[in-house]
């Protein structure tokens, strides 16, 4: 089964800082890649699909890349409401997997 | 707008099952697929799950094969999750989400979360 690693685990930064969370699958996985926001006491959102197409109503600070197996979430000019875990999510077949989760908090 | 209503929160004891409903309205149920990913207390999500409505194929994650059963009746737009032997473990929110195709894909939308507590 495919794994899939992100990291870092949890990060601090200012706000109106640029921040990187990178995601690697175990094997090939083409574009078939998602990611959430979750607050905490919610379900996730969905944020970005196909590894770089931005759901509607999205801010546009958010921006996804990679293909294959490197994949990176961005968050340009990061704010106070972007505090929260972010998860990847694999799903060209199954069974589906998620990465870890990186929590993201305000210096 | 499609909307997934999950039933309520559950306390079971251990060695006991549970069967959680997820109800889909607003959209075409059978034009999806519907998943079950779980957190536990603190913890990432994790996939448990899914099936396709419209062929009633269910697919598992390795370590639930056998301990959890997925359908979906189309008559009343429902998903169901059964797990059975439920130990401290299996204590976690349990969302459905589910896909716009009849396939796996990202998940569009997602339940409010039931919450399963399981404890003597």
């Amino acid at each position: 089964d495919v794994q899939m690693t992100q990291s870092p685990s949890s990060l601090s930064a200012s706000v109106g800082d640029t921040v990187t969370i990178t995601c690697r699958a175990s094997q090939f996985i083409s574009n078939f890649l998602a990611w959430y926001q979750q607050k905490p006491g919610g379900p996730p959102r969905l944020l970005i699909y196909a590894a770089s197409t931005l759901q509607s109503g999205v801010p546009s600070r958010f921006s996804g890349g990679g293909s294959g197996t490197h994949f990176s979430l961005t968050i340009s000019s990061l704010q106070p409401d972007d505090v929260a875990t972010y998860y990847c999510h694999k799903y060209n077949s199954a069974p589906l997997a998620f990465g870890g989760g990186t929590k993201v908090e305000i210096k | 707008q499609v909307q997934l209503v999950q039933s309520g929160a559950e306390v079971k004891k251990p060695g006991s099952s549970v069967k959680v409903s997820c109800k889909a309205s607003g959209g075409y149920f059978s034009g999806s697929s519907i998943s079950w990913v779980r957190q536990a207390p603190g913890q990432g999500l994790e996939w448990v799950g899914g099936v396709i409505p419209i062929s009633g194929k269910a697919d598992y994650a390795q370590k639930f094969q056998g301990r959890v059963t997925i359908t979906a009746d189309k008559s009343t737009t429902t998903a169901f999750m059964e797990v059975g032997s439920l130990n401290s473990e299996d204590t976690a929110m349990y969302y459905c989400a589910s896909t716009t195709g009849s396939y796996y894909n990202w998940f569009d939308y997602w339940g409010q979360g039931t919450l399963v507590i399981v404890s003597a």
